[in-house]
């Protein structure tokens, strides 16, 4: 079945600057690859996703590439500020199996 | 803007009783699911729903546990006879298209 490795899984930035998480997926079949934020005790919320037919997805301050052939994809946050403090998920999904599977998460701090 | 919503916000039982997550999806969505989170690691995703039958399974979701869409809103999910390694975040999600909309979770505390 598919899997998802993400990395790292801690990362600490200094305010200000770019963080970037990297994931890796194994099946060619997935198509959709969702990027979600989970803060302490709530519920993992989407931030920016990208579908298989797409290279690169920007929305403001947070940037998602694709690279199909590789099977890698990234997550990049310029500009960090501390409310991006939280934890990362990278996900993929097929339309064959219907599910999301998760990376084990990246936790991001931001350091004043 | 719709959300989905999960009760209870946290259960506690003990150990070999049943429990009832419930769950009512986004109105207009379709496609129904339920994932787990064990303190401190990555969603584990369970089950998916789709039409009054489940389309897909994971390995976690053994013979002791069971969704349910009793009526037009509610999604159910059951576990007969809880384990101490039940213990989780169970996130409930449905979707029109793709993205997935989550719930609060409930927190399952089994003692």
């Amino acid at each position: 079945g598919e899997n998802v490795e993400q990395h790292p899984s801690t990362l600490s930035v200094q305010e200000g600057d770019s963080a970037v998480i990297k994931c890796t997926y194994s099946d060619s079949a997935s198509n959709y690859f969702p990027w979600y934020k989970q803060e302490l005790g709530k519920r993992p919320q989407l931030i920016i996703d990208i579908r298989s037919n797409v290279g690169e997805k920007k929305d403001q301050r947070i940037a998602v590439t694709l690279n199909k052939t590789a099977k890698h994809f990234s997550l990049h946050i310029t500009e960090t500020q501390p409310e991006d403090s939280a934890v990362y998920f990278c996900a993929s999904y097929m339309n064959r199996d219907d599910k999301i599977i998760f990376g084990k998460g990246t936790r991001l701090h931001i350091l004043p | 803007e719709p959300e989905v919503t999960q009760t209870p916000s946290h259960q506690v039982t003990q150990m070999g009783q049943e429990v009832i997550l419930r769950c009512v999806p986004i109105s207009n969505h379709l496609y129904f699911y339920w994932y787990r989170q064990i303190l401190g690691q990555k969603v584990e995703f369970l089950v998916s729903f789709y039409n009054n039958e489940i389309s897909e399974k994971s390995e976690i979701f053994d013979d002791q546990f069971s969704v349910e869409r009793p009526d037009g809103s509610n999604f159910t999910l059951k576990i007969r006879s809880t384990k101490l390694e039940d213990s989780a975040m169970y996130f409930c999600a449905s979707r029109p298209l793709n993205e997935q909309y989550f719930g609060p979770g409930t927190r399952l505390t089994v003692t």
